[in-house]
């Protein structure tokens, strides 16, 4: 069975600090791992996503996210946060066991203060 | 990217009435098709799996009966909320995978059903 911990419900961030949310996963085979966002009242966006080869994984906003096999991981950070990176996260895994069906964390709200 | 557009966004009725949810698949064809309940402040519940031509998988949990799933083609699902209740109230996903290829799962937009 594959599963995702996404530690801390809430982020807080001053605009322009460094953001750091952080997932780990559990699987048997190497996963398919990916970040989505999402806004209020708003389906998912990808964000970003690691399947296979380069383990540092670049996606949109400004976001990136390194695949660490030994530690299960899959934290996502950005540089300097903006006001508009305010939203509930969410990381996910699939490609488990024969299934593609991803499987999500419980979710992180990020809050940027001005 | 591909697209996945759901209708209605927002949708508020009665009780004992019936309400259908579309997500549709707009520039690929997708075989399989998920749909998620989403409660206030948590995180996505899977719902069901559709697959285009045969009946939805539901997860353990979910009544049948109640939410009825419908593929009937390469590029649409239906959800109905059979006499939909106050409880029913939630955030509908649905979300799409393009055919043979399964490394990503497109989202559509949601839908806000409001049971009165």
């Amino acid at each position: 069975a594959q599963s995702v911990t996404q530690l801390g419900s809430h982020v807080s961030v001053s605009e322009g600090a460094l953001v750091l949310l952080r997932c780990n996963y559990s699987s048997s085979v190497p996963p398919y791992l990916f970040w989505y966002v999402q806004y209020p009242n708003q389906g998912l966006q990808l964000l970003l996503k690691y399947t296979t080869g380069a383990t540092l994984v670049k996606g949109i906003n400004g976001f990136e996210a390194e695949f660490k096999k030994s530690e299960t991981s899959f934290h996502l950070t950005k540089p300097s946060a903006h006001m508009s990176d305010a939203a509930e996260y969410f990381c996910a895994v699939s490609g488990t066991g024969g299934s593609y069906i991803p499987t999500f964390g419980r979710g992180t709200s990020l809050i940027v203060h001005p | 990217g591909a697209v996945v557009s759901q209708h209605p966004s927002r949708v508020i009725c009665k009780s004992g009435t019936s309400v259908k949810i579309e997500c549709r698949s707009l520039d690929f064809q997708a075989t399989t098709m998920f749909w998620y309940r989403q409660f206030p402040k948590q995180s996505l519940m899977l719902m069901a799996t559709s697959n285009e031509g045969s009946k939805a998988t539901y997860e353990q949990g979910v009544e049948k009966d109640k939410f009825l799933i419908n593929h009937a083609s390469l590029t649409l699902s239906t959800l109905t909320v059979t006499s939909a209740h106050p409880e029913d109230s939630s955030f509908y996903i649905c979300s799409a995978t393009q055919t043979g290829i399964h490394t990503e799962a497109f989202f559509g937009q949601g839908t806000r059903l409001t049971v009165v």
